[in-house]
């Protein structure tokens, strides 16, 4: 069965960074875009960064673009998620999302499997 | 990249019908078919309900079922039931290939 398995959160000071993952099993993790959505406490989902199948190409929501960065090794099946340069409103519970479409790109939605998602805290 | 503007709750009696919209902009909702909607109980991760404005995944109810009409997108459950209670949030594709959430809705079933 698919599994999106985050890791990497945590607290962190404002100004430093952060390295998300997501290890993924139970389909051919190469050849599905993959997302990052996050969503703060008590608050409603956020569009994060979407990369494609390939690894080739990637967007990102104005509100992280220049400070994070997507990217997958599809050797090892993994999405990552660079964060730097994070302030306190990028507290949040970030998810990893696969898209429902094999090779599509532009990602144009539908995310049918959510890891259970990893919290990162940033605070002083 | 406005969020999706969506009522902040709604609620219904059990075997009724409720609807949801969500409303964007000719950028957005209004620009293509690519409106998904997804439900997320506390505590857990968002499930998906609906993908390209009306099309339900394997396994999910046909009681569940989405429309379009210009910038307005809306999710209709019928015949609700208790398990129904919880937030639902639409999403849609963007002319500049991202894109965005609304605020989300709280279903209340009374």
């Amino acid at each position: 069965q698919v599994q999106l398995v985050e890791s990497g959160g945590g607290v962190v000071q404002p100004g430093r960074s952060l390295r998300l993952s997501c290890a993924a099993s139970g389909f051919s993790f190469s050849s599905y875009g993959m997302n990052w959505v996050r969503q703060a406490p008590g608050k409603g989902l956020e569009w994060v960064a979407v990369i494609s199948y390939d690894g080739s190409k990637a967007f990102y929501a104005d509100s992280v673009k220049g400070r994070f960065t997507i990217s997958r090794d599809n050797s090892r099946n993994t999405l990552s998620l660079q964060t730097n340069i994070l302030r306190a409103e990028d507290t949040a519970v970030y998810y990893c999302a696969k898209d429902r479409e094999m090779w599509q790109w532009p990602v144009r939605g539908g995310s049918d499997y959510w890891g259970q998602g990893t919290l990162v805290t940033v605070s002083s | 990249q406005s969020a999706l503007t969506q009522p902040a709750s709604v609620s219904g009696s059990p075997g009724q019908s409720i609807t949801i919209s969500c409303t964007g902009t000719s950028s957005d909702v209004g620009a293509y078919k690519f409106v998904s909607w997804y439900q997320q109980h506390p505590g857990k991760a968002p499930k998906l309900m609906i993908y390209e404005v009306t099309s339900r995944p394997s396994g999910v109810s046909n009681r569940f079922s989405g429309s379009k009409s210009g910038n307005t997108a809306s999710l209709t459950i019928s015949g609700l039931q208790a398990e129904d209670e919880a937030d639902y949030f639409c999403s849609s594709y963007t002319t500049s290939s991202t894109h965005v959430f609304g605020g989300g809705t709280k279903v209340t079933v009374l």
